[in-house]
């Protein structure tokens, strides 16, 4: 089973909003990623969660507050949203180990739009 | 240098035929490769993924890892309209994170 799941699908906020969008994955991987991904571009890396600690956190700005509550959840907290923000929010999860080199596989996604 | 390059396309096959996907990427580090196919409005999909060099064959996809030359390449045989899609090539550079390429579009024409 390579299911990682994620709600909502959709999401409209407003930008005085707080919002979270949830990530599950019963694989047993132990590690854990947010993407942004819009529309005709490549996903990009926001955050990393390994064994349920922050890794890597790519210069996001604050109003994205991930956490992981244990191995198999994700969450990205969200508040004071900028319209630019709005895209498809990705959640990804892999295996660890060394050199890292292991497959990621992604859930369907929160299609989010900031108004 | 982009760490990784893809022709945006469209590419364009009739039904039946081999379609050829390219990437080359600039960090010799690298040890590991995958093709994810994304339709459009949903998520990418892994589909293939390659460590040495040489050809790996899964089912009608083939791909093919050239690391001297910093060159892998995604072979769909026998094309159907089905794999109209982006495919986008990505690797684990230095950093440990997982880069990807622009994608290239696909269209197989009936």
């Amino acid at each position: 089973d390579t299911e990682v799941t994620q709600t909502p699908k959709h999401l409209v906020m407003g930008m005085t909003n707080k919002k979270s969008l949830k990530c599950e994955q019963h694989m047993g991987h132990r590690a854990m990623y947010w993407y942004k991904q819009k529309a005709k571009k490549p996903p990009e890396l926001m955050f990393v969660y390994s064994y349920e600690k922050l890794s890597i956190n790519e210069s996001v700005p604050s109003r994205f507050s991930p956490e992981c509550p244990n191995s198999s959840l994700l969450n990205l907290h969200l508040h004071a949203l900028q319209p630019e923000d709005s895209a498809l929010y990705l959640c990804a999860s892999s295996q660890v180990g060394r050199g890292s080199s292991y497959e990621q596989y992604f859930g369907p996604g929160t299609r989010l739009t900031v108004t | 240098q982009k760490e990784v390059e893809q022709n945006s396309g469209p590419l364009s096959v009739p039904e039946g035929a081999i379609a050829s996907l390219n990437c080359t990427y600039s960090d010799r580090v690298s040890q590991s490769f995958f093709w994810y196919r994304q339709y459009s409005g949903k998520s990418p999909e892994l589909i293939m993924s390659i460590y040495s060099n040489g050809d790996k064959e899964d089912g009608r996809f083939t791909a093919q890892l050239n690391k001297a030359s910093q060159y892998v390449s995604l072979l769909i045989r026998d094309s159907q309209p089905s794999d109209s899609a982006t495919y986008l090539c990505a690797f684990y550079n230095a950093g440990n994170m997982l880069t990807f390429g622009g994608g290239t579009r696909l269209m197989v024409k009936p």
